[in-house]
């Protein structure tokens, strides 16, 4: 299994550009959820999934879209890039949402 | 609103020490808490779950323990190797929310 996968690994934005971050797992897992790790804040919670068709807001939802067509795949979407949206982002699944949590390598994003 | 709190931030040990890296949190209602580890510019990878009936829980060198009365739980590394060398989270998720609130991390570094 490859496990959990994100693409692309690094990113260079313009203020108000948009961009999908792909996240994809093959462990068959019902709940995925998005994370932006940043320095002395730990990580957020953006979205998360608990299964096809199904999304829901996190602590920090704003200026991301999701959508979860599939069961594999979980990107999440920046409409209109901002320079507060520089951070790393983790994508995460699990068999549950209370089961152990698998992570991405990560999204490193810079929104100049 | 569930806090999670990792102290110290940093801590350096040498080689072949046994150490405890600590996690307080300040609601006792947790459905379970989880221990990673995150390497420099990599994802994170779960180390252990304790579920909240649980009182500690163990891997190899790694033993973690949960006391929710006091709101705190303990990761205890033996016999510390340069290879543990990275950053602890420590994750809680809360009674009736969907979400992970994680700590800051505690940042380990063995020496040689």
């Amino acid at each position: 299994n490859a496990g959990v996968t994100q693409t692309p690994k690094f990113q260079v934005l313009k203020t108000g550009q948009s961009m999908t971050l792909q996240c994809a797992q093959d462990m068959n897992h019902e709940y995925m959820s998005w994370y932006r790790q940043d320095p002395g804040m730990g990580l957020r919670l953006i979205h998360y999934s608990v299964g096809a068709g199904i999304t829901d807001q996190g602590e920090v939802p704003n200026g991301y879209n999701v959508s979860r067509s599939t069961t594999e795949d979980f990107p999440l979407r920046l409409l209109s890039a901002a320079p507060s949206q520089t951070s790393v982002y983790f994508c995460a699944s699990s068999y549950r949402g209370v089961e152990t949590q698998y992570f991405g390598p990560g999204t490193r994003l810079l929104v100049l | 609103k569930q806090e999670v709190t990792q102290i110290p931030a940093a801590l350096s040990v040498p080689e072949g020490e046994n150490l405890v890296l600590n996690c307080s949190f300040t609601d006792s209602a947790i459905y379970n808490l989880q221990w990673f580890r995150q390497d420099p510019g990599k994802g994170l990878t779960s180390l252990l779950l304790i579920q909240s009936s649980q009182r500690e829980q163990t891997s190899g060198r790694l033993n973690a323990s949960l006391d929710k009365s006091s709101g705190r739980s303990t990761l205890y590394i033996a016999a510390s190797q340069p290879g543990d060398s990275a950053t602890y989270l420590c994750a809680v998720r809360s009674f009736g929310n969907e979400k992970l609130t994680f700590g800051t991390g505690t940042r380990l570094t063995i020496i040689p």
